[in-house]
Order: C-alpha cells, then sequence, then structure tokens
C-alpha cells in the first residue's frame, strides 16, 4: 500500500478563497483522522471519522470548516472563505480499529495570504 | 488542549549517547503512543504501550509508562544523527471517552556527529 496520500502538498491561496484538502487513507482502515498543526498550538486534532461517519467534530474551530468522507477511500476538508490565521500544516491519518496506532500523510502545507 | 506535555522541550546530545524524553498525561488512557516527526514530514508511530504494561522494547527504543504517575519515557539508546527529528508523545483516551489521539507538543531532539 502507497500510504495515505495527501493532495496537494503545498497551497497558497488568497484570504476569502475556499480550500479543498484531499485524503485517501490506507485501503481497509476504518478510521480517519484530520489533524492540524502550528508552532503555536502544535498538533490538533480537528476531527475524525469511524466507517466514514463523523464521530467527532469538536476541534473543527469554526463553521468555515467543514469535513467530509463520501467512501472509505477518500475525505475532504474544506475551509470557506479562508483566513491568514488558517495557515498550517493539515494532515491526514488513518487506522485499523480504536485504539491502535495512526498512519499519517505527509500533510498539506496551506498559506493564506 | 494538548494531552500530553512532553520534557524536554529540546534535546542535543552527541552520536553514540543514549536520549530520554519523558511525557506526561492528566487523564486515564488506553494506550500511549510516541511518534517521530522529520522536519517537513509526516508523523511515523514508533511504538505503542498499553495501559497494562509497564514497559516495551523495539530495536533501540526503550518506552516505559507508569500510570500511577500518569507519566512515560522513551530512551534511545546508542543515538545516531539519523534520530534526529521532533518525537511526540499520543494518548488514547479509555473507551468511554471515544477514540481521541491526543499529542503533546513533542521534544526536538538533535543528534550531533
Amino acid at each position: 500500500d502507497a500510504g495515505v496520500i495527501q493532495s496537494p502538498r503545498h497551497e497558497v491561496t488568497e484570504m476569502g478563497q475556499e480550500v479543498t484538502l484531499r485524503c485517501k487513507p490506507i485501503s481497509g482502515h476504518d478510521y480517519l483522522f484530520w489533524y492540524r498543526q502550528t508552532m503555536m498550538r502544535g498538533l490538533e486534532l480537528l476531527i475524525y471519522f469511524n466507517n466514514n461517519v463523523p464521530i467527532d467534530d469538536s476541534g473543527m474551530p469554526e463553521d468555515r470548516f467543514s469535513a467530509k468522507m463520501p467512501n472509505a477511500s477518500f475525505s475532504t476538508l474544506k475551509i470557506q472563505p479562508s483566513e491568514p490565521r488558517d495557515s498550517a500544516v493539515y494532515f491526514c491519518a488513518s487506522s485499523f480499529g480504536a485504539w491502535t496506532e495512526a498512519f499519517f500523510g505527509q500533510g498539506t502545507r496551506l498559506t493564506v495570504v | 488542549s494538548q494531552q500530553g506535555e512532553e520534557d524536554p522541550q529540546a534535546l542535543s546530545i552527541q552520536e553514540g549517547e543514549n536520549a530520554t524524553m519523558n511525557c506526561s498525561y492528566k487523564t486515564s488512557i488506553n494506550n500511549l503512543q510516541w511518534y517521530r516527526q522529520n522536519s517537513g514530514r509526516g508523523l511515523v508511530h514508533l511504538i505503542l504501550i498499553r495501559s497494562n504494561e509497564r514497559e516495551k522494547h523495539s530495536g533501540r527504543l526503550r518506552v516505559t509508562l507508569d500510570t500511577s504517575k500518569k507519566s512515560s519515557s522513551l530512551l534511545i539508546t546508542a543515538s545516531r544523527a539519523a534520530d534526529t527529528a521532533s518525537y511526540f508523545c499520543a494518548t488514547l483516551a479509555d473507551r468511554n471517552s471515544g477514540s481521541r489521539l491526543t499529542f503533546g507538543e513533542g521534544t526536538q531532539l538533535t543528534v550531533n556527529p
């Protein structure tokens, strides 16, 4: 398996624009996580899914953020409208089972100018 | 908020020396995991220790867990320059709290050749 695949690797966008980050989890994994990493706040869990169903979105900072998982092999994290403070590295991770290790993608570095 | 807190925040050692990093957490856990992150890359899982385990080994890694003190340590023996990275502890809360894998702030390890 190629591991967790995220796209794009880098995204630069202007304030107010919509941003969509994409993730393909490892085949067979039933949990998918979206994290955000910044120098100030470290690694924050935004939302996680189990079997394509959102379980906990309490980490989603604002209504500007939304995440979907239409099927077992694809998830998106959307920010609309984007703001400079959304600049961060966004990671997607997946796991098999609830109590196991997570496998991370390479991340998407988002810069909002 | 971050569940785990790593100590020290930064550690610089010479190749061949041992590196010890500590992690403290606040709530009861199902397991504790250690991850490594090279600059600009995703996180890589190193080792998982369950709440009923006290010590675990994997190659040059040794992890201990003291649930009474809510703390864990990661020991890397005979360090190499390639071990230079950030190391994070992450906790999985008990079953009643869902599957939130919560990360600490990380320890930046530098191994000088």
